[in-house]
């Protein structure tokens, strides 16, 4: 199946630091969506995204749906030690995909404290 | 709300036997369950469409006769391994999506089940 390019592939930040981190894709997607998964869990949802240009904030992370609906991207400020983990964005165009989601290849993050 | 509970946690056995894994959605109801392999550091990797009532859908390359599926109820889903290799060994996660039909509602997650074949 189609997999979203996403960059950074890893990270390695200062606690305190802000991150930005994308998701990109080759086709138009409807509905965009972050995850964060914890090292032997499963991903948790973090904030999702169902209107281009939209700008959605959960606490410290915001996200936003590109307008061009191919990208979408997830910033984080001023990083804790918890925010280590993986991070996958996923996209879906339903009915097209079914009620499918494509995942991103995702971005390690390691917050040094 | 939207809680999946996946079991078991972790399984150790030896080749050949069989291991059925249950996803349950616990406070919602899910039409459509997926189920996920991940590799280490990868990204999830979807194996098969569970949709309650009906076949299951399987990715190409994906064995349907070894990797069984039944979605008998909209809270629950389970998949089995039958004759198990060492090569099936990894971590499988499976997803719940709220609502039925088409929709782009978010999937919801278990916690995965390290499945570990000796």
């Amino acid at each position: 199946g189609q997999q979203l390019n996403q960059s950074p592939q890893s990270m390695f930040i200062q606690e305190g630091e802000d991150v930005s981190m994308n998701c990109t894709s080759s086709s138009i997607f409807n509905t965009w969506l972050w995850y964060k998964q914890d090292p032997g869990e499963g991903p948790v949802l973090l904030i999702a995204l169902y209107k281009a240009g939209e700008l959605t904030s959960n606490g410290r992370l915001t996200a936003q749906f590109g307008i061009t609906r191919k990208d979408s991207f997830l910033n984080i400020s001023a990083s804790i030690p918890s925010d280590v983990g993986i991070y996958f964005c996923a996209g879906s165009v339903p009915p097209n995909t079914g009620n499918q989601f494509y995942f991103g290849t995702g971005t390690s993050l390691t917050v040094i404290p | 709300g939207a809680v999946v509970s996946q079991h078991p946690s972790r399984v150790i056995c030896k080749s050949g036997t069989s291991v059925k894994i249950e996803c349950r959605s616990l406070d919602f109801q899910a039409t459509t369950m997926f189920w996920y392999r991940q590799f280490p550091k990868k990204s999830l990797m979807l194996m098969a469409t569970s949709n309650e009532g009906s076949k299951a859908t399987y990715e190409q390359g994906v064995e349907k006769d070894k990797f069984l599926i039944n979605h008998a109820s909209l809270t629950l889903s389970t998949r089995t391994v039958t004759s198990a290799h060492p090569e099936d060994s990894s971590f499988y996660i499976c997803s719940a999506m709220v609502g039925t039909g088409y929709s782009n509602q978010p999937q919801h997650f278990g916690d995965g089940t390290r499945l570990s074949i000796l």
